[in-house]
Parts: structure tokens; C-alpha cells; sequence
């Protein structure tokens, strides 16, 4: 089992530029998630999907962030225009809705962010 | 509302002290899941344990036990004879079991453990 596999890693930019974070999460799980990590806030909830759909979207901080999931082994997070506000730990998550271990959340690496 | 609330920002030990990691939780359901995770210096963030509102069983894990307490709402994290390997950021986490929130786990701010050998 290859865990969550996030891209890339570490992401420098600036301001203004366009982001794109990607997942991979674990076969035959079927909820996803992305938090963010910052020493100010912790770790928030941007948004998670549920068999590929969008359950809770009220984390995601304004429009310039969007997720998608067109299907169940991959999902983006966009920032366009990125801020250097936007500068954090990006973490993707995912868990199985039922059965053995459901709904503990198994979580990626991470992608660090870097907005100039 | 819900909400974990780690009191303890930063601890410091010696090697093989026993320490304690306070989780004080709010929650208005009657059915929901507590958890613990450990962040160690590498960033990645895993899995201890999960705990569901039915079960005040304390659970021990080799050096790790925990402490369920539903009157108190505490979900307390002991590590005992901690090593220089335990060194990390743990975070208590709460999820819901029911409606738009299920799934989502909400984080305490954590508690950095630094052990020194």
C-alpha cells in the first residue's frame, strides 16, 4: 500500500501565480479530504468529498480555491491567484466511509507552499 | 459547537519520565469518535488512535495508554518512559458521527513534546 500520495512536495511561487496541488488517495477508500496547516490557525478543514462528491466546501477560504475529484483516485486543490497569505502545509486525506478502520483519516505528506 | 482544546502548548521531559497529554473535547452529539495523531519533526501526520463516545475503556498501547473520561470530557494521552523517538507534535481530534460534518475531524492546536536524552 503506497499511502497518500501527494504532489509535489514543496511548491515556491509568486504572487499572483496559479497552484495546483495533487492526491492520489488510498485504493478503495472513498472519502478524501484537505486541510491546511499554518502556526496561526492549526490544522483546518478546506474541504472533503465523499464518493467523489463535495460534502463540506465551508473551509475552502474564498474563490480564489477550488477542489475537484473526477474520480475516485485523484484530486487537485487550485489557488489562482495564490497570495503569500496562502503560504502553508497543504495535507490530503483519505478514509473509507464503512467497514474496518472506517473514517480514520490516513493522511499524505503534505505540500508545502511557499507565496512570494 | 465542537471543539478540542489542548491546554499544554509545548512540554519538555528527560528521557524515561512518564508525561501526560491533556485533550479536553465539546461536542453536543451523543455519538462521536475521539483520535489521536503524532506529528513527528518530518511533518507527516499519523494515526494513534481512535476512540468512539460508547467505549470508556482506557486502552495501553505498549508505552502509550489513554484515558477516556466522558464526565470529565477529557481524552488524556500518557506516554510512559518516553525516549528521544517521542519527540513530536500530538494532536487530539474529534469527529462527529452524523450530518454535514460527518467525516470531518476537528484538530486541537496540539502539544509539542520535546524529550531530551
Amino acid at each position: 500500500d503506497a499511502g497518500v500520495i501527494q504532489s509535489p512536495r514543496h511548491e515556491v511561487t509568486e504572487m499572483g501565480q496559479e497552484v495546483t496541488l495533487r492526491c492520489k488517495p488510498i485504493s478503495g477508500h472513498n472519502s478524501l479530504f484537505w486541510y491546511r496547516q499554518t502556526m496561526m490557525r492549526g490544522l483546518e478543514l478546506l474541504i472533503y468529498f465523499n464518493n467523489n462528491v463535495p460534502i463540506d466546501d465551508s473551509g475552502m477560504p474564498e474563490d480564489r480555491f477550488s477542489a475537484k475529484m473526477p474520480n475516485a483516485s485523484f484530486s487537485t486543490l487550485k489557488i489562482q491567484p495564490s497570495e503569500p497569505r496562502d503560504s502553508a502545509v497543504y495535507f490530503c486525506a483519505s478514509s473509507r466511509l464503512s467497514g474496518k478502520g472506517a473514517n480514520v483519516l490516513t493522511f499524505g505528506a503534505g505540500s508545502r507552499l511557499t507565496v512570494l | 459547537a465542537q471543539k478540542v482544546t489542548q491546554a499544554q502548548t509545548e512540554i519538555s521531559v528527560v528521557e524515561k519520565e512518564d508525561v501526560t497529554l491533556d485533550c479536553v473535547y465539546e461536542t453536543r452529539d451523543t455519538t462521536y469518535y475521539l483520535f489521536w495523531y503524532k506529528q513527528p519533526p518530518s511533518g507527516e501526520l499519523v494515526f494513534l488512535i481512535r476512540r468512539n463516545s460508547f467505549d470508556e475503556q482506557n486502552e495501553i498501547s505498549g508505552r502509550y495508554s489513554w484515558n477516556f473520561q466522558k464526565s470529565t470530557s477529557s481524552f488524556n494521552f500518557t506516554i510512559t518512559a518516553s525516549q528521544v523517538v517521542d519527540s513530536a507534535v500530538y494532536f487530539c481530534a474529534l469527529r462527529m458521527n452524523y450530518g454535514g460534518s460527518q467525516g470531518n475531524l476537528i484538530f486541537g492546536k496540539g502539544t509539542k513534546l520535546s524529550v531530551k536524552p
